[in-house]
């Protein structure tokens, strides 16, 4: 069960950022995303396709159909720098993106 | 506060053994399944294992099935990976997470590094 990101996405502060994750009949399973800065531990901002962990601000957001899933960042800061995962499960297997490098600049 | 911690890791020749466990707290641990996920230096995320809440259904990756053992205390709130015939690809941090409701991986332990090397 492969899923597929850009390996980089760059944006301009204030701007919106896309990250894709594509995968075969992805959009008949749930997609997750995490975030990832450096040396700390992924931590989940989309879940359920759609849904944001308490916490998680509204600038970020996402959707799944089809082949793929995207995650929308709407007025990128700074701090959103950072690495991005998808996720999602396949019967009794998980699949990981291999990650989107989102730099802010 | 959720809070899972790792511990067990550390330098292992190719071919030996380590177990890790996870400590978890803050939460009703016997009500939730709980996965391990590893990261090799430098790359991305990859599932290596699955355990329900009773500690009835358990998956793998291919990666490691054969040689990797998942397993949980309820009574002792812990998680543990056996791993066996090691390899130096397995080397990576090995982060103890927690599933919620949703399918997601809601809550990820700081990590604990297996470095296997001669």
């Amino acid at each position: 069960f492969e899923l597929t990101q850009p390996p980089s996405v760059s944006v301009s502060p204030g701007q919106t950022a896309s990250i894709t994750c594509a995968g075969d009949k992805l959009g008949d399973k749930y997609a997750c995303w995490y975030q990832q800065k450096p040396g700390q531990s992924p931590v989940l901002v989309i879940y359920e396709d759609n849904k944001r962990p308490s916490g998680i601000p509204e600038r970020f957001s996402g959707s799944n159909s089809g082949n793929t899933a995207t995650l929308t960042i709407s007025g990128t800061q700074a701090m959103d720098e950072a690495d991005y995962y998808c996720q999602a499960w396949d019967s009794s297997y998980v699949g990981f993106g291999g990650g989107t490098k989102l730099t802010v600049l | 506060e959720v809070q899972l911690v790792e511990s067990g890791g550390g330098l292992v020749q190719p071919g030996g053994s380590l177990r890790l466990s996870c400590a978890a707290s803050g939460f009703t641990f016997s009500s939730f399944e709980m996965n391990w996920v590893r990261q090799a230096p430098g790359k991305g995320l990859e599932w290596v294992s699955y355990i329900s809440s009773s500690g009835g259904i358990i998956y793998y990756a291919d990666s490691v099935k054969g040689r990797f053992t998942i397993s949980r205390d309820n009574a002792k709130n812990s998680l543990d990976l056996q791993m066996n015939s090691l390899r130096v690809e397995d080397t990576a941090t090995y982060y103890c997470v927690r599933q919620g409701d949703t399918e997601a991986f809601d809550y990820w332990g700081q990590g604990i590094l297996v470095t296997v090397s001669s």
